[in-house]
C-alpha cells in the first residue's frame, strides 16, 4: 500500500545535538511538509517542498533544515539552535506541482522528540 | 495570512447524541476547505473537503460539513456519534493561489463519546 513512512517513532536527543527525522513517501507525490504538533496548538509548518531540489520555509523554521534530493525524500533536520525542540513531528505530501490546493495531505504517522 | 479558529476545545457526548464542531477561518479570497480526524494510535487522515459547488460536502463515517462563505465558516456534524467517533478533530484551510497548497489548521477539538 502507498503511503508515507516516518521514522523513528521516537528520538531522543541531548542538548546541542542534531537529529535528522525522516519522512519517505511512495505516493509519487511531488508536494511534502513538516508540521510540529504541540499539544493545544494544532499543527504549524515548519518547512515545505513543491518540487526536487526545491524548498521553503514555513512559519516556525528556525532551528530546522530540510533537504529534497528525491521526490519520495524529505528529511528533517532539528539543530541545536532549536531552543525548544520537544514536540510530535508530521511529515505530509499531496500530489500535484503550483498552488492549487485541491488535495488533502496524506500524513505519516510521526516522530515523537524529546529532549534529554 | 489565514487563521483557522475551533472553538471548542473539548467535547464529551453520549453515544447517539448529535455533533457539531465548529470551525472559522479568516481569509478574504477563495479557499478549500478540510476536516481530518486523529483516532486514538492512528495517524491524521482526511475526513472530507470542500473545493467547490455544493457547501454541504460529506465525508467518510456519516460525516458531513457545510461551508457558509458569508459566515466564514466550516463547521463539521454528524446525526448520532458513536463511541468509536472518540478522536482528535482538526479543521484546515488552504488559501488558493497564493500559499502553495500549504494548510494553516486550528488548534484541534477533541471528541469523547461515552458508550
Amino acid at each position: 500500500d502507498g503511503g508515507i513512512t516516518q521514522s523513528p517513532k521516537y528520538l531522543f536527543r541531548k542538548e546541542g545535538q542534531n537529529v535528522t527525522l525522516s519522512c519517505e513517501q511512495n505516493l509519487n507525490h511531488d508536494a511534502m511538509y513538516w508540521y510540529r504538533q504541540d499539544p493545544g496548538q494544532g499543527l504549524r509548518l515548519i518547512y515545505y517542498s513543491q518540487i526536487v531540489n526545491d524548498f521553503q520555509k514555513g512559519d516556525i523554521a528556525e532551528g530546522y533544515s530540510v533537504s529534497r534530493e528525491k521526490k519520495e525524500s524529505f528529511p528533517l533536520t532539528v539543530t541545536s539552535a532549536q531552543k525548544n525542540p520537544t514536540a510530535f513531528y508530521l511529515c505530509a505530501s499531496r500530489p500535484g506541482q503550483g498552488e492549487t490546493g485541491n488535495y488533502g495531505y496524506t500524513f505519516g504517522s510521526g516522530t515523537r522528540l524529546t529532549v534529554v | 495570512a489565514q487563521s483557522v479558529s475551533q472553538h471548542n476545545h473539548h467535547v464529551i457526548l453520549s453515544e447517539a447524541a448529535s455533533l457539531e464542531l465548529g470551525c472559522n477561518y479568516s481569509y478574504g479570497g477563495t479557499v478549500n476547505l478540510f476536516w481530518y480526524v486523529q483516532y486514538p494510535g492512528q495517524h491524521l487522515q482526511l475526513l472530507l473537503k470542500y473545493f467547490s459547488g455544493d457547501p454541504l460536502v460529506k465525508g467518510i463515517k456519516g460525516f458531513e460539513a457545510e461551508f457558509i462563505k458569508s459566515k466564514f465558516s466550516f463547521n463539521l456534524r454528524k446525526p448520532s456519534v458513536q463511541w468509536s467517533d472518540t478522536a482528535e478533530y482538526f479543521c484546515a484551510v488552504n488559501a488558493l493561489w497564493t500559499n502553495a497548497g500549504k494548510s494553516t489548521f486550528g488548534d484541534g477539538t477533541t471528541l469523547t463519546v461515552k458508550p
